[in-house]
C-alpha cells in the first residue's frame, strides 16, 4: 500500500514550452502533497507544499507563477513548470503522506529542456 | 533553507562490513526518518522514529531517535551490493503527517563485491 506514482517519468521537451507533471496517490487520499527538485549528487528542495481545494505555499526563491501547482483533487496534484528553459532541467519528486505516515514519494521526472 | 548535518559524505565498504551514519540538528526535532534513494528514482522510506531514545530495527538496518532529540543514526549491518545507494535523513518539526521535512545533505554508499 500507500503508492505514490509520477508521470511522466522523463520528458524532453523545448526552450519555452510548458510542461505539466502529474503526481497520484494511487491508494490513499491525500489533502496534502510536496513538490521538491533535485540537482545531480545533492539534496531534495522543497518547492512547495500542494493543498486540495486552495492555493499552494511556496517556498522562499520558487517562483509561483514559474512553476503552477493545481490540486483539484484528494489523489491528484499537478506540476505545471512554464516557459521552461535549460536552467529549469532537473529531477522533480512529489510526495504525499497517507494516514498517520510519513511521506511517501514518487519515482521522480527527468526533466530536459533544450 | 535549513539542512541536516549528516555524516559521512560518502562511504566505500566490501561486502559484508557494516556500516554506521548519523544526522544532527540544531533543533529539536519530533520525527526522525531515514530515506534511501537508488539513482533515478525517488526516495523510499527505511525507518521512521517518533520518540526520544527510540531504537528501532527494519531487517538489517537498526536507527535510533537520539535521547535530545537532536541527532539520530543509521546502522546497516552485513552490506550486501543492493545497499548501493544514498541515504538521507530527514526530519520533522512539528507532530501529525502532511508536516514539512527538513533534509540531511545525504551519505552515498558503494559496497565492494
Amino acid at each position: 500500500g500507500a503508492v505514490v506514482s509520477q508521470h511522466p517519468s522523463w520528458v524532453i521537451c523545448k526552450s519555452g514550452t510548458s510542461v505539466k507533471i502529474e503526481c497520484r496517490s494511487l491508494d490513499f487520499q491525500a489533502t496534502t502533497m510536496f513538490w521538491y527538485r533535485q540537482f545531480p549528487k545533492q539534496s531534495l528542495m522543497l518547492m512547495a507544499t500542494s493543498n486540495e481545494g486552495s492555493k499552494a505555499t511556496y517556498e522562499q526563491g520558487v517562483e509561483k507563477d514559474k512553476f503552477l501547482i493545481n490540486h483539484a483533487s484528494l489523489t491528484l496534484s499537478t506540476l505545471t513548470v512554464t516557459s521552461a528553459h535549460p536552467e529549469d532541467s532537473s529531477f522533480y519528486i512529489c510526495s504525499a503522506s497517507p494516514p498517520y505516515q510519513p511521506q511517501h514519494f514518487g519515482d521522480g521526472t527527468r526533466l530536459s529542456i533544450l | 533553507g535549513q539542512q541536516l548535518n549528516q555524516s559521512p559524505q560518502s562511504m566505500f565498504i566490501q561486502e559484508g562490513e557494516d556500516v554506521s551514519m548519523n544526522c544532527t540538528s540544531s533543533s529539536i526535532f519530533n520525527t526522525w526518518l531515514w530515506y534511501k534513494q537508488d539513482p533515478g528514482e525517488g526516495p523510499v522510506l527505511l525507518i521512521a522514529l517518533y520518540k526520544a531514545g527510540e531504537l528501532t530495527s527494519n531487517g538489517r538496518l537498526t536507527a535510533q531517535f537520539g535521547i535530545t532529540r537532536k541527532d539520530s543514526f543509521l546502522n546497516i549491518s552485513a552490506s550486501i551490493p543492493s545497499d548501493v545507494g544514498i541515504y538521507f535523513c530527514a526530519g520533522q518539526e512539528e507532530a501529525g503527517n502532511n508536516r514539512k521535512l527538513i533534509w540531511g545533505l545525504g551519505t552515498s554508499l558503494a559496497v565492494n563485491p
